[in-house]
């Protein structure tokens, strides 16, 4: 079946410091992959995303590729600031289907 | 902007209460679904619905249904509300299946606790 594997956490950060959530997933097919944050006290938002091989999803100063051969979609962001403390959670989509990672919390200290 | 809401942000229940969580959303989206978010376990699809009263069952739909009677209202039922049953609930509407914008939209939760 289809899965997701993303970095565990807590990750604490500095501010300006660089950011990598390490994502890998598993799946028949040609999913879309996507990465969702969710601030404090609030649902789930659509960060970027990528629908085929060697896409580049881009939002916010986030960046993810999509990698087929080594099956990744790892994010990132060069210089984070406070407000970027949220949970990060990959997913894939496969048909109509969603398949999330287990979250990574981040946060960022000023 | 699409907007998704749900009844409740937060709910405390008794063991064995039946339990209704709802949902609205107000883009005419065909596809809702109900989600499960537990620490460590990243969300898990409880149900889905793909038009009104169509269903599908997701990941783990043991202990729960659901009800679609009308395309903007989804509602999630736990029969008899169970202690193990106590996590936060998402729900999330989408484009018909297979559209290449079928992103999927999510309420703020429903924080339920069952004591």
């Amino acid at each position: 079946g289809n899965s997701v594997t993303q970095m565990e956490g807590p990750v604490t950060l500095s501010e300006e410091a660089f950011l990598t959530i390490n994502c890998t997933y598993t799946a028949t097919g040609y999913p879309s992959l996507f990465w969702y944050v969710q601030y404090p006290g609030e649902g789930l938002q659509l960060l970027l995303k990528a629908t085929k091989a060697d896409d580049k999803g881009s939002n916010k100063g986030f960046e993810a590729t999509y990698r087929k051969e080594t099956t990744s979609f790892h994010l990132e962001k060069g210089s984070v600031q406070v407000s970027d403390s949220a949970v990060y959670f990959c997913a894939l989509r496969a048909y109509y289907k969603l398949s999330f990672g287990a979250g990574t919390t981040v946060t960022v200290r000023a | 902007d699409v907007k998704v809401t749900q009844s409740s942000r937060y709910l405390v229940k008794r063991t064995g209460e039946k339990v209704f969580l709802e949902c609205v959303q107000d883009m005419d989206h065909e596809n809702m679904f109900w989600y499960r978010q537990d620490p460590g376990l990243g969300l898990r699809l409880i149900y889905f619905s793909y038009d009104v009263k169509m269903k599908e069952k997701g990941d783990i739909p043991e202990g729960y249904s659901v009800s679609r009677e009308k395309k903007e209202r989804f509602s999630l039922i736990l029969e008899s509300a169970s202690t193990n049953q106590t996590s936060m609930y998402l729900c999330a509407s989408s484009e018909r299946q297979g559209s290449p914008l079928g992103e999927q939209y999510f309420g703020p939760g429903t924080r339920l606790t069952v004591t």
